[in-house]
């Protein structure tokens, strides 16, 4: 069984500056790492996916996460946010072999001018 | 294309009645699931089916859940004597047969029990 952990319940911004996201998991088998992106009152969007290969992964409208196995952790990074980043941010996991996804408990993401 | 659609968007019902969600998923994925979104629990896992069987069910919170999959494709999940606590927000997701395959959300019903 997989476990994850998002570390900040909510993380507040100023418009340009950088933000990072952390997440950190459990699993006995392999993994396949994922982070979705809520708006408000909207469904859940793919921002990435690491499924092997490079450890540092590029998504959409600018944002990175990176892999480190060895502390069983897959952070988010932008490096300089938009006011239209204020959303909820869920890390999901599924095991190899698995394809239900086990979400994290989600951060919320508020950025000020 | 389309993507996965839900019905209703919205649906308050009394205590102890029964009700029925509906899921569309995107044509050509195999795979579709069900998850609930609540305060309290966060987004937790309900079913998944492959094709018109479902092997991992181990979600389903009691046995008044069910769900079945018709044709490959519309799923219905089913709530029998809601209860307060089953009130939440219930997102269907459909991917391709594919191990690490992203899954496509669709928009969720709001299940609100009085």
């Amino acid at each position: 069984a997989q476990s994850v952990t998002q570390l900040d319940s909510q993380v507040p911004v100023f418009e340009e500056a950088p933000v990072e996201l952390r997440c950190n998991y459990s699993s006995s088998v392999s993994v396949y790492l994922f982070w979705y992106v809520q708006y408000p009152n909207q469904g859940l969007q793919l921002l990435l996916k690491y499924l092997s290969g490079s450890t540092l992964v590029k998504g959409i409208n600018g944002f990175e996460a990176e892999f480190n196995k060895s502390q069983t952790s897959f952070h988010l990074r932008k490096p300089s946010v938009h006011i239209s980043d204020t959303a909820e941010y869920f890390c999901a996991v599924s095991g190899q072999g698995g394809y239900k996804l086990s979400f994290g408990a989600g951060t919320t993401v508020t950025v000020r001018a | 294309g389309a993507g996965v659609s839900q019905s209703p968007s919205n649906k308050v019902t009394e205590k102890g009645k029964d009700v029925e969600l509906r899921c569309d998923p995107i044509s050509g994925h195999t795979a579709l699931y069900w998850y609930r979104q609540s305060l309290g629990q966060g987004l937790e896992f309900l079913i998944y089916f492959q094709g018109n069987s479902a092997p991992d069910k181990s979600g389903l919170p009691s046995d008044r859940f069910s769900a079945e999959r018709t044709g490959g494709s519309v799923s219905t999940l089913t709530i029998q004597r809601t209860q307060q606590e089953d009130s939440a927000v219930y997102l269907c997701a459909s991917s391709l047969y594919r191990e690490g395959s992203e899954q496509f959300f669709g928009p969720g019903t709001r299940l609100t029990v009085l």
